[in-house]
């Protein structure tokens, strides 16, 4: 089955920064790759995904990017803010193998802290 | 309502009880997931469902765990004889349609943090 690893697992920076989530996967059929945010006693909020017929994606101050043959993925936020601060999750689905309805597998989990 | 709700939130469960949990998906999404959350962990599959069929019950870690969604809408998470590896967030998530038919974004309820003592 699918394997995705993320790191770091902790990430602090200053108001202003730049921040980087790196995540790798072992199944070349995932197909989709989904970036989550939790924050505390919360569900994980979608706030971007990509596919694999994309290589980067971007939404305001969030970017993904993706290279297939490295089978990773990488989160950008720029101009970090204090309520950025939270538990980032990667995660990749796949058509292959019945799973087409997307299920999820995810990574470990940053905590995201933002210092004012 | 405006997005999937669960309850309840919190659940104590003294080692032995059976516990049920529920959600509400968002009205008229196809597809709903039940996921297990340890602290500290990413979240983990554990069973899907497109309507009321059960499609994949491949995470499901034991058969203490049950899950049905009998008219293809609200589903409950029924763990039986409840141990203290069963403490945990368990997340609902459902999507308008399976992503095969073109569906994409799963939301995510608030989870329900259950407790074994």
């Amino acid at each position: 089955g699918e394997n995705v690893e993320q790191h770091p697992s902790t990430l602090s920076v200053q108001e202003g920064d730049s921040a980087v989530i790196k995540c790798t996967y072992s199944d070349s059929a995932s197909n989709y790759f989904p970036w989550y945010k939790q924050e505390l006693g919360k569900g994980p909020q979608l706030i971007i995904d990509i596919r694999s017929n994309v290589g980067e994606k971007k939404d305001q101050r969030i970017a993904v990017t993706l290279n297939k043959t490295a089978k990773h993925f990488s989160l950008h936020i720029t101009e970090t803010q204090p309520e950025d601060s939270a538990v980032y999750f990667c995660a990749a689905s796949t058509h292959a193998g019945g799973t087409s309805y997307g299920k999820l597998t995810f990574g470990q989990g940053t905590i995201l802290t933002v210092h004012p | 309502g405006a997005g999937v709700s669960q309850s309840p939130r919190y659940k104590v469960a003294k080692r032995g009880q059976d516990v049920a949990l529920r959600c509400d998906p968002i009205s008229g999404h196809v597809s709903l997931f039940w996921y297990q959350q340890a602290l500290g962990q990413g979240p983990e599959f554990l069973t899907y469902f497109q309507n009321e069929a059960q499609l994949d019950k491949s995470g499901l870690p034991s058969d203490r765990f049950f899950a049905e969604r009998p008219e293809g809408s609200v589903s409950t998470l029924k763990i039986q004889r409840t141990q203290q590896e069963d403490s945990a967030v368990y997340l609902c998530a459902s999507s308008f349609l399976p992503r095969d038919l073109g569906g994409t974004e799963a939301f995510f309820g608030q989870g329900t943090r259950l407790t074994v003592v």
